[in-house]
């Protein structure tokens, strides 16, 4: 156990709605990071916070978009979702260093 | 930006074999190189990292390789087991950024 939670496990939509996914970093963390990996694809980075501010930004849709709150809980939305958007979501949390601990994951399967 | 090549794709071992996946990178500003191991469906998993003023550590049955001047990192598995069959990344981080830039993956089957 990693000590990063996401919620949910796995998720199914249709296309054209919105969702969003939840990641709690672990304790004393202030970044979290966000990802995408597609079926035989590697991890794609999408979006990192810190401390609440966006910190950097990778290969992430315009019509996704991720915030990071006070209690340091982050949260990716997907929006006009696409059948090419199913994927696994992982976040990972860090704290001020290169070492990230990734969390169990959303499975999103949109129909 | 940073470009992270992963091989082999496949490795087929038996039980007890090394187990050897390389990776090259290209930006030489890259100065952090982890491994994860991920099985099917699950996080991957921080199973070592090295720093590039090191070059090599072992943790057990397992040791991590890097040549800054040929820009190429190695993890090794000794005495291979089933249980270590699963999907292996490597990944290159320029200081400072903290953002990896993953190679695809090699998937490690281990036949008993």
């Amino acid at each position: 156990d990693s000590g990063v939670t996401q919620t949910p496990k796995h998720l199914i939509t249709a296309t054209g709605q919105r969702v969003t996914l939840r990641c709690s970093p672990r304790s004393g963390d202030l970044s979290v990071y966000w990802y995408q990996q597609s079926l035989d694809q590697g991890l794609q980075f999408l979006i990192q916070y810190y401390n609440g501010e966006e910190r950097a930004k990778g290969n992430i849709l315009e019509r996704f978009s991720a915030q990071q709150f006070p209690d340091l809980h982050s949260e990716l939305n997907l929006s006009s979702l696409e059948l090419g958007d199913s994927a696994l979501y992982f976040c990972a949390s860090g704290g001020g260093t290169d070492t990230q601990y990734f969390g169990p994951g959303t499975r999103l399967t949109v129909l | 930006g940073e470009n992270v090549e992963q091989h082999p794709s496949t490795l087929s071992v038996q039980e007890g074999d090394s187990a050897v996946i390389k990776c090259t990178y290209s930006d030489s500003a890259s100065n952090y190189f982890p491994w994860y191991k991920q099985e099917l469906g699950k996080r991957p998993q921080l199973i070592i990292d090295i720093r590039s003023n090191v070059g090599e550590k072992k943790d057990q049955r397992i040791a991590v390789t890097l040549n800054k001047t040929a820009k190429h990192f190695s993890l090794h598995i000794t005495e291979t087991q089933p249980e270590d069959s699963a999907v292996y990344f490597c990944a290159a981080s320029p200081g400072g950024s903290y953002i990896p830039t993953f190679g695809r993956g090699t998937s490690l089957i281990v036949h008993p």
